[in-house]
């Protein structure tokens, strides 16, 4: 069975500073997809970035960026320039090609300080 | 215009009564999900329909019920709730047409459903 793992509860980052968040899955599967989504306060789930594993480039959407390391099973979220609005719970999720279920990790609370 | 929505945002009820949460999608996509968010925030999925055919029953208790009546619409009936059953429900969909894979799934606003 997939797994999906964030080693990290809590996370902090001043504002307008660099911080990278952590992720890795577990698949025996070669085709799959992998995505992050934010949760804030208001409990909405946005999509933030999302990333096909037989693509070698890291995907980009603005100041968020992936590092993709498919042979170790890793999938990083990097914030550049954070803002107050990014702070929000941050979900890793995977999703195997022949089915279209999300398997979401544990979630990752980052806190940005002004 | 809202992209997925679902009704109702909050729901209080009392043990052993049913309830209904609704979802409709407006994005055309011909997949539809459940996902429950227990109190840790963790999230998993329920049920899953494209084009109004079950094709993700997760271990789920048999007192939860999805009908999709149509690709844009998928709702969740609970019987006899328990207080596990509070939590947050979202509703989801995505475009799966065939094997590739258009797009992340879109997520409904969500409902907090408290059992007292």
């Amino acid at each position: 069975a997939q797994t999906v793992t964030q080693s990290q509860p809590e996370m902090s980052v001043q504002e307008a500073e660099t911080v990278t968040l952590s992720c890795t899955y577990d698949t025996s599967e070669s085709d799959y997809y992998l995505f992050w989504y934010k949760q804030p306060p208001s409990r909405q789930m946005i999509l933030v970035i999302r990333q096909e594993a037989y693509k070698q480039q890291n995907a980009t959407e603005n100041r968020f960026s992936v590092n993709f390391q498919k042979a170790a099973k890793s999938f990083s979220l990097k914030i550049s320039d954070s803002q107050l609005g990014d702070a929000a719970m941050y979900f890793c999720a995977y999703r195997g090609g022949a089915t279209n279920k999300l398997i979401f990790g544990t979630g990752t609370l980052l806190a940005v300080q002004p | 215009d809202t992209a997925v929505s679902q009704t109702p945002k909050y729901l209080v009820t009392q043990m052993g009564n049913d309830k209904s949460i609704k979802c409709e999608q407006n994005l055309g996509h011909d997949t539809m999900y459940w996902y429950k968010q227990d109190s840790k925030k963790f999230l998993k999925i329920m049920f899953s329909y494209n084009n109004k055919e079950l094709i993700i029953n997760e271990t789920v208790p048999n007192r939860f019920s999805p009908k999709s009546p149509d690709k844009a619409h998928l709702n969740l009936h609970i019987n006899s709730l328990e207080l596990g059953d509070s939590a947050v429900y979202f509703c989801a969909s995505s475009q799966d047409k065939g094997a590739v894979h258009l797009g992340g799934q879109f997520f409904g606003p969500g409902t907090r459903l408290t059992v007292l």
